[in-house]
C-alpha cells in the first residue's frame, strides 16, 4: 500500500538532547512537509520541500533542520536550540500540481523532559 | 495567517446531515477552498476542494457561495466516525506549492 510513515509513534527524550523524527513516503511525490501541532492548535509549518536536495523555512523553522537527499525520505530534527519542543509533529507530502491534495503521516508525539 | 473562520465546536445526531460553515470574506480570485479533518491524534486526512462551483464527492459535498465570501461542507449521513476536528482552509492555486494555512477548525461531534 501507498503511503507516509513515520516513527516512532511516541518519542520521549531529555532536554537538551538533539532528536531526529523519521518521515518516509512511497507516493512518489515530490513535496514533502513538516508541521508542527499544539494541544488545540492548528497544524503550523515548520519546513517544506519541493525537490530532492532543496528545502526552505516555513513560519516556525527555529531550532528545526531538515535533509532532503531522498524523494522518499525527509527527516526532522528537533535540536536543542528549540525552546519548546514538546508537541506533535506531522510529515506530509504532495505531488506538485496546482490544484495538489496533501497526505500525512500519522505523527509523532514528541515529549521532553 | 489562517484567511479563514470557523464555529469552534458543532454537534450533530448520527444519521443527520452536518453543515459545517466557513467564512473566507477575503478569498482572492486564484485561491481554492480547501477541507481537511483531523480525528483525534491522528494525521489530518483530505476531503476536498473547489473554486467557485459546489463540489461533491463520496465523502461530502462543498457548497461555495456565489460571491465566494463564505462555503459550507455537508456530509450527508453523519457517523460516529465523522468526529473530528473540521479545517477549511484557502490555498493560492497558481503556485504547485500546496502550503496550508491551519487556523483551529471546528470540532464536529456526532452523537448516537
Amino acid at each position: 500500500d501507498g503511503g507516509i510513515t513515520q516513527s516512532p509513534k511516541y518519542l520521549f527524550r531529555k532536554e537538551g538532547q538533539n532528536v531526529t523524527l523519521s518521515c518516509e513516503q512511497n507516493l512518489n511525490h515530490d513535496a514533502m512537509y513538516w508541521y508542527r501541532q499544539d494541544p488545540g492548535q492548528g497544524l503550523r509549518l515548520i519546513y517544506y520541500s519541493q525537490i530532492v536536495n532543496d528545502f526552505q523555512k516555513g513560519d516556525i523553522a527555529e531550532g528545526y533542520s531538515v535533509s532532503r537527499e531522498k524523494k522518499e525520505s525527509f527527516p526532522l530534527t528537533v535540536t536543542s536550540a528549540q525552546k519548546n519542543p514538546t508537541a506533535f509533529y506531522l510529515c506530509a507530502s504532495s505531488k506538485q500540481t496546482r490544484d495538489n491534495e496533501q497526505f500525512f503521516g500519522p505523527g509523532t508525539r514528541l515529549t521532553v523532559l | 495567517d489562517a484567511k479563514t473562520t470557523q464555529p469552534p465546536s458543532m454537534d450533530c445526531a448520527e444519521g443527520r446531515a452536518a453543515n459545517l460553515p466557513c467564512n473566507h470574506s477575503t478569498i482572492s480570485g486564484n485561491e481554492y477552498v480547501y477541507w481537511y479533518r483531523q480525528i483525534h491524534s491522528q494525521g489530518p486526512q483530505y476531503i476536498i476542494h473547489g473554486l467557485k462551483n459546489n463540489e461533491t464527492n463520496e465523502m461530502a459535498s462543498l457548497i461555495i457561495t456565489e460571491d465566494r465570501k463564505s462555503s459550507t461542507l455537508i456530509l450527508p449521513h453523519a457517523t460516529l466516525r465523522d468526529t473530528a476536528v473540521y479545517y477549511c482552509i484557502v490555498r493560492v492555486v497558481s503556485s504547485t506549492l500546496g502550503r496550508l494555512y491551519f487556523g483551529r477548525g471546528t470540532q464536529l461531534t456526532v452523537w448516537p
